[in-house]
């Protein structure tokens, strides 16, 4: 597709288990970014891949969370032992350049949104 | 840290000009101002960039003033599928702070 895909859309699992989400950035993004959105707030940065390494972990709110980039593609974020306060809508971004302001511009999938019992 | 302060709600009647204004007292020199709009259970979508200069394109006008601590955005002329949470964001490196954005309802 031509947009950011993400999956999956909706996830419900229970408090302890490990969880998966993937995102297929736009083909040549080199950029791609996750974010964390709560209900009524705003997208609330978590990390940021330039090609295949995490140029910037800093979001990640703890050890629970982890995210990879093998081939500079798709990423996975996967969190273990989930807890009910990681429910959230967890958002994907890419970007075809990060370090250049004027083209920047981030393009989002539509979210995935995982709900811990 | 969101680095913006914009009012939490607004409504705008349909057809009429929407400005959304948007606090950024600790801008620094190099950092930009971005505007990006979420409609209910949808990914953020990109309006507008600036970092000194007015800027225009088909969505939208941002104003930015000339001491860069606050803009506004302008839709023209609004239509219902403009309501939406607006977020004004000052990007600090490659970072995008989000902060809670600003309800815009376009009434009928």
């Amino acid at each position: 597709g031509a947009g950011v895909s993400q999956t999956p859309s909706n996830k419900v699992t229970e408090k302890g288990k490990y969880v998966e989400l993937r995102c297929d950035p736009i083909s040549g993004h080199t950029a791609l970014y996750w974010y964390r959105q709560s209900l009524g707030q705003g997208p609330e940065f978590l990390i940021y891949f330039q090609g295949t390494g995490a140029a910037d972990d800093s979001g990640l709110p703890n050890d629970r969370f982890f995210a990879v980039r093998p081939e500079g593609s798709v990423s996975t974020l996967k969190i273990q032992r989930t807890e009910r306060g990681d429910s959230a809508v967890y958002l994907c971004a890419s970007s075809l350049f990060a370090a250049l302001p004027t083209t920047g511009e981030l393009f989002f999938g539509e979210g995935s949104r995982l709900t811990v019992l | 840290d969101a680095k913006t302060t914009q009012p939490t709600s607004m409504d705008c009647a349909e057809g009429r000009a929407a400005n959304l204004p948007c606090n950024h007292s600790t801008i620094s020199g190099n950092e930009y101002v971005y505007w990006y709009r979420q409609i209910h259970s949808q990914g953020p979508q990109y309006i507008i960039h600036g970092l000194k200069n007015n800027e225009t394109n088909e969505m939208a006008s941002l104003i930015i003033t000339e001491d860069r601590k606050s803009s506004t955005l302008i839709l023209p002329h609004a239509t219902l599928r403009d309501t939406a949470v607006y977020y004004c964001i000052v990007r600090a490196g490659n970072q995008f702070y989000f902060g809670t954005g600003t309800s815009l309802t376009v009434i009928p």
